[in-house]
């Protein structure tokens, strides 16, 4: 139990489908962070939100669309998905910009159909 | 930006043995992160160390700045450590934890 839980925890979806995967955390921390993790591959940064502004869009394509409605919840809104999408997709939090530990949700596997 | 690399990719060793898992990276960092990763797909921070030496339990982690490199030690390994061990830097010294670069970890199996 890390103090951030992702629901869902598995989601398939079609390629036409929109779902959302949602985060959140009651650490006291001021920064959320989506990441993903495909197959053999390490961790991408997706989304970097600080004090519900996002401060980072690595090159996410836009059928990728974040939302921070507060310092505590991050959503994921998925549509228009493509099969390569298919992958772990991870949430973290932390206080911003120093070097202190990352505290990461348990995650949720998307299969894209 | 920073380049991170692991080694050994993949480690399977017995119940009892001393593990050793190794980290480099290509440029000056603040902090450098050990994660694991198990199964189910969680990460779970080990340690986040600038300097020296930390312990915690069976585990120790190591740096050398100067060299740029870093090691995970597991003392008298068990089969529920059996996990994917990561290690993360900035991507370059401007930055901490806001943008990290991970390794593509190392699979650890420990076998009864």
């Amino acid at each position: 139990e890390t103090g951030v839980t992702q629901t869902p925890r598995h989601l398939v979806m079609g390629m036409t489908n929109k779902k959302s995967l949602k985060c959140e955390q009651h650490l006291g921390h001021n920064a959320m962070y989506w990441y993903k993790q495909s197959a053999k591959k390490p961790l991408e940064l997706m989304f970097v939100y600080s004090l519900e502004e996002r401060v980072e869009n690595n090159s996410v394509p836009s059928r990728f669309s974040p939302e921070c409605p507060n310092s505590s919840h991050l959503f994921l809104h998925l549509h228009t998905l493509q099969p390569e999408d298919s992958a772990l997709y991870l949430c973290a939090s932390s206080h911003y910009g120093d070097s202190g530990e990352l505290f990461f949700g348990e995650g949720s596997r998307l299969t894209v159909l | 930006k920073n380049e991170v690399e692991q080694s050994p990719q993949n480690l399977t060793a017995q119940e009892g043995e001393f593990i050793t898992i190794n980290c480099s990276y290509s440029v000056g960092i603040s902090a450098l992160h050990w994660l694991q990763q198990h199964p189910g797909g969680g990460i779970v921070s080990l340690f986040m160390l600038s300097s020296g030496k930390k312990k915690h339990g069976r585990l120790i982690a190591t740096i050398n700045i100067q060299e740029k490199h870093s090691s995970l030690h597991i003392t008298a390994s068990h089969p529920r450590d059996s996990a994917v061990y990561i290690c993360a830097v900035p991507v370059t010294a401007n930055f901490g934890n806001e943008k990290l670069t991970f390794g593509t970890g190392t699979r650890l199996t420990i076998i009864p």
